[in-house]
């Protein structure tokens, strides 16, 4: 079946735009997560969706980050007034289960953006 | 606050040889553990989690780590390398819920032939 999609793939913004990023999960997936991944290093996680409730957005690094999930499917991440530390890749996951052992996080191929 | 290391950002092995990549972690509550593949221009992919219970876990691929609480590690390992292996690994930890991963920095394995 189909896995996390995400959209698009690469973007190249100039500092002070606006972007966004855009996630769709696999169907019937209840959770919905974002991570930042900066080159070299590990994933590093920004918020998370249960449905179309954010209940964790601790990790978002300034409030020109905010996320979306209206319908609670599909997501949107956006970034206002880019800035060169934002380039990084965003990943998706998504999950069947909302917490517990039975919880596997799918993840997307990300999208990768560049800030110049 | 959970975190996660993992010694060595390279590793480097010869097809047909063990691999080994290690990861230690820091949680004040029991933790999930997990260790996820990414080849180049893909997503991460989930090669196996611990959860409870048993603490040698398998994964796919041939793939499997066991969980040592007194070690506070869980050790990725295969018996045989091959090529397909060669990608970048990461261990993750979370808490009970499993909503928020906290990922190492990543090892490179690279598979020589």
């Amino acid at each position: 079946g189909a896995g996390v999609s995400q959209s698009p793939r690469y973007k190249v913004a100039k500092r002070g735009q606006d972007v966004a990023l855009r996630c769709d999960p696999i169907s019937g997936h209840v959770s919905l997560f974002w991570y930042q991944q900066a080159l070299g290093q590990g994933p590093e996680f920004l918020t998370y969706f249960q449905n179309e409730a954010q209940l964790d957005k601790s990790g978002l690094p300034s409030d020109r980050f905010f996320a979306e999930r209206p319908e609670g499917s599909v997501s949107t991440l956006k970034i206002q007034r880019t800035q060169q530390e934002d380039s990084a890749v965003y990943l998706c996951a998504s999950s069947l289960k909302t917490s517990g052992p039975r919880l596997t996080q799918y993840f997307g191929p990300g999208t990768r953006l560049l800030v110049l | 606050a959970q975190s996660v290391t993992q010694l060595g950002s390279h590793v480097s092995v010869s097809e047909g040889a063990l691999v080994l990549l290690r990861c230690n972690y820091s949680s004040s509550v029991p933790p999930y553990l997990f260790w996820y593949v990414q080849y180049p221009n893909q997503g991460l992919q989930l090669l196996l989690k611990y959860t409870t219970g048993a603490t040698l876990v398998k994964g796919i691929n041939g793939f499997e780590a066991e969980f040592k609480k007194s070690e506070t590690s869980f050790h990725l390992t295969k018996p045989s390398a091959h090529m397909s292996d060669a990608a970048e690994y990461f261990c993750a930890v979370s808490d009970f819920d499993g909503n928020k991963l906290v990922f190492g920095a990543g090892t490179i394995l690279r598979v020589k032939s």
